[in-house]
């Protein structure tokens, strides 16, 4: 059974850089067949898919984020990261690593972890 | 971006009661339509994916129906355990949109 956590700082200053890592156990983020995804949470709302991954290190990220975005994949640690660039307020939420089926539905979640942007 | 929207926001409801939850597209989706669940202090997990098809585990009380951009999700006989927040996700088009959840409360 695969699981997925995240690690990262809990507390980021405005303007600074996000930096999480979703480290994977139970399965290789090397395979084919799945994507490789973070979504947040903003407090007591919806929702928001940020991007993902594919093992060949392909990307895609939610346009409504622009370029602050970056995704990558560290096969060696079995892990993936986000970083997301230029914080406000606005980006605090909790954030998951998840796995994406092929076709785009997750079906493997991370158990969330607060992040709160704030000086 | 496809939005969704789920309705009623909030579903007030009895244990052993049927609940029937809305969602839809702003433009077809055909069939790439997931369900999530979410309870306090978890993260989401998978009910439904295919607009359909159950996810491993999930009970029989759990049905999904619908295509383009209509779709519902049925539990039978609610449980204790199925008081919670739903949200529905389309995975058609980039970017993939989530709805804004529905909440099953105890009446």
């Amino acid at each position: 059974q695969v699981q997925l956590q995240e690690s990262g700082p809990r507390l980021v200053k405005p303007s600074q850089t996000l930096s999480l890592i979703c480290n994977v156990s139970g399965g290789s983020i090397s395979g084919s067949g799945y994507y490789w995804s973070w979504i947040r949470q903003h407090p007591g709302k919806g929702l928001e898919w940020i991007g993902f991954i594919y093992y060949s290190g392909s990307t895609f990220h939610n346009p409504s984020l622009k370029s602050r975005v970056t995704i990558s994949l560290d096969t060696s640690q079995n892990h993936f990261s986000l970083k997301l660039a230029s914080v406000t307020v606005a980006d605090t939420a909790v954030y998951y690593c998840a796995r994406v089926h092929s076709s785009g539905y997750i079906g493997h979640w991370g158990q969330g972890t607060l992040v709160t942007v704030s000086s | 971006e496809i939005v969704l929207t789920q309705s009623p926001g909030t579903l007030s409801l009895s244990p052993g009661d049927r609940a029937t939850l809305s969602c839809r597209a702003s433009q077809s989706v055909t069939s790439f339509l997931a369900w999530y669940v979410q309870k306090p202090g978890q993260a989401p997990s998978l009910l439904i994916y295919g607009a359909s098809s159950r996810a491993t585990g999930i009970s029989d009380r759990f049905s999904g129906s619908g295509s383009g951009t209509d779709f519902s999700l049925t539990i039978s006989r609610l449980e204790p355990e199925d008081f919670a927040v739903y949200y529905c996700q389309q995975y058609g088009h980039s970017p993939h949109t989530f709805g804004g959840g529905t909440k099953v409360d105890i009446k």
